[in-house]
């Protein structure tokens, strides 16, 4: 069995600050791990995506991530808030078989 | 890069009526499609996964019944809530992998579908 624990529902900063997401997993083999973004009533976009390659992953809109596999953690960050990017995250272990398990989400507020 | 296409977006319909609900992959070929349910803030629940050409696979507690999938092409796989009741309104959203793809890549998603039932 497989399972993700975003650590915060809601995550506030101020426009330029760092982010940081928090992510555990728990999985009974090497798992590939995803961070997903959803807008209001939108599908979701993929911002990266580790699977047992470097454990450091860069994505999209200076978002990354870094695989710790003796914390089991996947913990998503951005130096530098945007507005734009405030939305709801999803961090996703994708199982053996190709089916994926979902966090609960972490609503991002960015403050001007 | 990889496009899912969701239609309709946003649809209302009374208790009793059924809705089709299309999902499409524009520019590769899916043999496996997911369904999700996703209520108001909260999460992504998997119901069903849609295989080209057989029957679905559902989730624990999905009725497979009630939510009718055909996955009848490589780009082309339909969700149907029949006789549709208010607790039925959610926000339901497909995404699909290319058969060309390792299990283990990601899933391209719909911008999905909202469904109101009065």
């Amino acid at each position: 069995a497989q399972s993700v624990t975003q650590l915060d529902s809601h995550v506030s900063v101020s426009e330029g600050t760092p982010v940081l997401l928090r992510c555990n997993y728990s999985s009974s083999y090497s798992p590939s791990l995803f961070w997903y973004v959803q807008h209001p009533n939108k599908g979701l976009q993929l911002l990266l995506k580790y699977t047992s390659a470097a454990t450091l992953v860069k994505g999209i809109n200076g978002f990354e991530a870094e695989f710790k596999k003796s914390e089991t953690s996947f913990h998503l960050t951005k130096p530098s808030a945007h507005m734009s990017d405030a939305a709801e995250y999803f961090c996703v272990v994708n199982n053996s078989y190709g089916k994926l398990t979902f966090g609960q989400g972490t609503i991002l507020t960015v403050h001007p | 890069g990889a496009v899912v296409s969701q239609h309709p977006s946003w649809v209302i319909c009374k208790s009793g009526t059924s809705v089709k609900i299309e999902c499409r992959s524009l520019d590769f070929q899916a043999t496996t499609m997911f369904w999700y349910r996703q209520f108001p803030k909260q999460s992504l629940m998997l119901m069903a996964t849609s295989n080209e050409g057989s029957k679905a696979t559902y989730e624990q507690g999905v009725e497979k019944d009630k939510f009718l999938i055909n996955h009848a092409s490589l780009t082309l796989s339909t969700l149907t809530v029949t006789s549709a009741h208010p607790e039925d309104s959610s926000f339901y959203i497909c995404s699909a992998r290319d058969r060309d793809s390792f299990f283990h890549s990601p899933l391209h998603f719909g911008n999905g579908t909202r469904l109101t039932v009065t």
